[in-house]
């Protein structure tokens, strides 16, 4: 079964911190998609990255990193110098497979960011 | 990629009435799929919704509280019955795109629903 844990409820750092989310997957699939969604106070889910199975290189994308481990299946996030827009709840997701699949979410990790 | 709609935006009921959410997609998809999320929680997956079958149910969520339909390839409508405070949440729409190593996935904006 499929299972995603975002330890982490809530975090609360400083504006300009550096702050790491985690996110630890379940799977018995060989191949399947990792996600990172935010979720802003608006409630809309903004999409961030998706990454295959096959794909282990870590990415970066401006002020957000991703690290992906599949020796310890892992796939954390992180974000430079954070702002207060940055401010949501961040949801780590999982889906089995290729094509046409759902999506398995953790339970979110609200990050706050103080002025 | 995909856009979604969906109507209501936000709604508030009362207890004991249904409402009929709307998804409208852009293009067309095979499936697509219906998530809740609770005041503070995740998103569960309520239900598939292939076009031309029944959809498929998830754990603890049946046809008779949540009526689906899909009658082509870029509608669907979700149906919250009887409803009660417990079903106030963010109703979302989602559909997914997928062919080879391609598995893209795509939310609608939500409908927020409060019952009193």
């Amino acid at each position: 079964a499929q299972k995603v844990t975002q330890a982490q409820t809530e975090i609360s750092v400083v504006e300009k911190e550096d702050v790491t989310l985690d996110c630890v997957y379940e799977t018995r699939d060989t191949t399947y998609y990792l996600f990172w969604y935010k979720q802003p106070p608006s409630g809309e889910l903004v999409f961030l990255i998706r990454r295959n199975s096959f794909d282990e290189q870590n990415e970066i994308s401006g002020r957000y990193s991703w690290n992906f481990q599949k020796s310890t299946s892992s796939f954390n996030f992180t974000i430079t110098a954070s702002q207060v827009v940055d401010s949501a709840v961040y949801f780590c997701a999982l889906s089995e497979s290729w094509g046409n699949t759902p999506l398995v979410f953790g339970k979110g990790t609200r990050l706050s960011v103080i002025a | 990629s995909a856009v979604i709609s969906q109507k209501p935006s936000r709604d508030i009921c009362q207890r004991g009435t249904s409402l009929t959410i709307q998804c409208q997609v852009d293009s067309q998809v095979t499936m697509m799929f219906w998530y809740r999320q609770q005041p503070g929680q995740s998103l569960t997956l309520i239900a598939t919704a292939n076009q031309g079958s029944e959809a498929t149910y998830e754990s603890g969520f049946v046809i008779d509280k949540f009526p689906i339909s899909r009658p082509n390839l870029t509608f669907s409508t979700l149906t919250v019955s009887n409803m009660s405070p417990e079903d106030s949440s963010i109703y979302l729409c989602s559909v997914s795109h997928g062919t080879g190593f391609i598995n893209e996935q795509f939310f609608g904006p939500g409908t927020r629903l409060t019952v009193l």
